[in-house]
């Protein structure tokens, strides 16, 4: 079965530093999302990204975030001067037709980022 | 804006009993999806079950069922003759149907112990 692949599986990064956290979603899926799950939170929306733009965020994705899908494969999510409360796992999600059809949201296995 | 509540933070059941988890939601919306979500310790988001809002008829998935009351916005997950590897946190999800992009909104999450 396919499935929604994240790179690196975990990053360390100093405080005030820029971090890449990657993703290859599902082939044949148009709608693509990041969620962060803060330790021992729920997980949360982070921003929907459809036809090559954003669809919808939150409010935590500020002006530090950032969002691109460079090439027909990869999805990225980009994090500008890093601060201490961005350590989270964030996961990418995808799913082929958003939220026409009770079709789910297929989740990577998450990238833990460690801030330093 | 949509929210989902989880009011247990941590269930327990013996092997092969049956438990059931709770989950409340608020929405104005009139159509939406529900789903429950599993994530082990090995922190993957794996899909348990879902309901389209608009269908009266429960869901069931093997083991797993839901009790969904729509007009008491309630969406609680049955698991029968439990086993060891449903040890889990369980997240209720709320999606919105419809143009929506598909943004899901999560419960605070339930752990669930199975005992041998």
């Amino acid at each position: 079965e396919p499935e929604v692949t994240q790179t690196p599986s975990h990053q360390v990064t100093q405080m005030g530093q820029e971090v890449i956290l990657r993703c290859v979603p599902i082939s044949n899926h148009l709608y693509f999302y990041w969620y962060r799950q803060i330790l021992g939170q729920k997980v949360e929306f982070l921003v929907s990204f459809y036809n090559n733009e954003i669809s919808e965020k939150s409010e935590i994705f500020d002006d530090q975030f950032s969002v691109e899908r460079p090439d027909g494969s990869n999805f990225t999510l980009k994090i500008r001067s890093t601060k201490l409360e961005d350590s989270a796992m964030y996961f990418c999600a995808s799913n082929q037709q958003g939220g026409r059809t009770n079709q789910p949201q297929h989740f990577g296995d998450g990238t833990r980022l460690s801030i330093l | 804006a949509q929210t989902v509540t989880q009011s247990q933070p941590e269930m327990s059941v013996q092997e092969a009993e049956t438990v059931t988890l709770s989950c409340t939601y608020d929405t104005s919306e009139s159509n939406y999806y529900l789903f429950w979500y599993k994530q082990p310790p090995s922190r993957q988001m794996i899909l348990v079950i879902r309901q389209e809002a608009y269908k009266q008829q429960n869901a069931t998935e093997n083991r797993f069922s839901v009790n969904f009351q729509k007009a008491a916005k309630s969406f609680s997950l049955k698991i029968s003759d439990s086993q060891l590897g449903d040890t889990a946190m369980y997240f209720c999800a709320f999606g919105a149907g419809g143009t929506s992009y598909g943004k899901l909104t999560f419960g605070q999450g339930t752990i669930l112990t199975v005992h041998p």
